[in-house]
């Protein structure tokens, strides 16, 4: 596609149940990167992919957050039983081999209630 | 530890007159350096970056940044401001001396720039 997709754009959810969120990168970009974006705090690293393996995941903030991507393209970031604290902008971002800059999707605000 | 800091939470600037978003770094190795902006309810867009080379590295939107190493600082500039430049700018460092596995960005909180027309 001509930018990074994510979707949804808005999530609401209740306390303890699990979310889902969707990431298609550029069309071509190896590299993918997941961050959380919160109120007063900056963005916050989460994982990065090259390709379908992770060779840093160590902004995930607790096992109950995962995310896998299959066939080099699409990445999902599974939240298990969602916490008050979860609710942030989550940003994904995607790059060519090679390249250092980024470039971002609009993110997924999710509000856990 | 990789660090940025952004003094400034906002920045206030007249139109036309020049303007200077301030960014300062610390990483162990050679700094990967990076500017992007945040319009209300829309993605991050990169800027511009600085990985090596000239100190004085050029941008979209007619903004630039200099390197300093011996400040440790890499300050956004742009010589005459726009009302639409109005937006949340992040500064972020990478260490490039690292592992090519180790990617992240580390970004400041961000600083506020309003242009006043």
């Amino acid at each position: 596609g001509a930018g990074v997709s994510q979707s949804p754009s808005n999530k609401v959810t209740e306390k303890g149940k699990d979310v889902e969120l969707r990431c298609d990168p550029i069309s071509g970009h190896t590299a993918l990167y997941w961050y959380r974006q919160s109120l007063g705090q900056g963005l916050e690293f989460l994982i990065y992919f090259q390709g379908n393996s992770a060779p840093d995941k160590s902004g995930l903030p607790s096992d109950r957050f995962s995310a896998e991507r299959t066939g080099g393209s699409v990445s999902t970031l599974t939240i298990q039983r969602t916490q008050q604290e979860d609710s942030a902008v989550y940003l994904c971002a995607s790059s060519q081999t090679g390249a250092t800059e980024a470039f971002f999707g609009q993110g997924t605000r999710l509000t856990v209630v | 530890a990789q660090s940025v800091a952004q003094p400034e939470d906002q920045v206030n600037v007249a139109e036309g007159n020049p303007l200077t978003v301030k960014c300062t770094y610390s990483v162990s190795g050679n700094p990967y350096l990076f500017w992007y902006v945040q319009y209300p309810n829309r993605g991050l867009q990169f800027l511009l970056k600085y990985i090596t080379g000239d100190n004085l590295v050029k941008g979209s939107y007619g903004f630039e940044a200099e390197f300093n190493k011996s400040q440790t600082s890499f300050h956004l500039k742009k010589p005459s401001a726009l009302v639409s430049d109005s937006a949340l700018y992040f500064c972020a460092v990478r260490d490039g001396g690292r592992a090519g596995n180790n990617r992240k960005l580390i970004w400041g909180l961000g600083t506020s720039l309003a242009v006043n027309p």
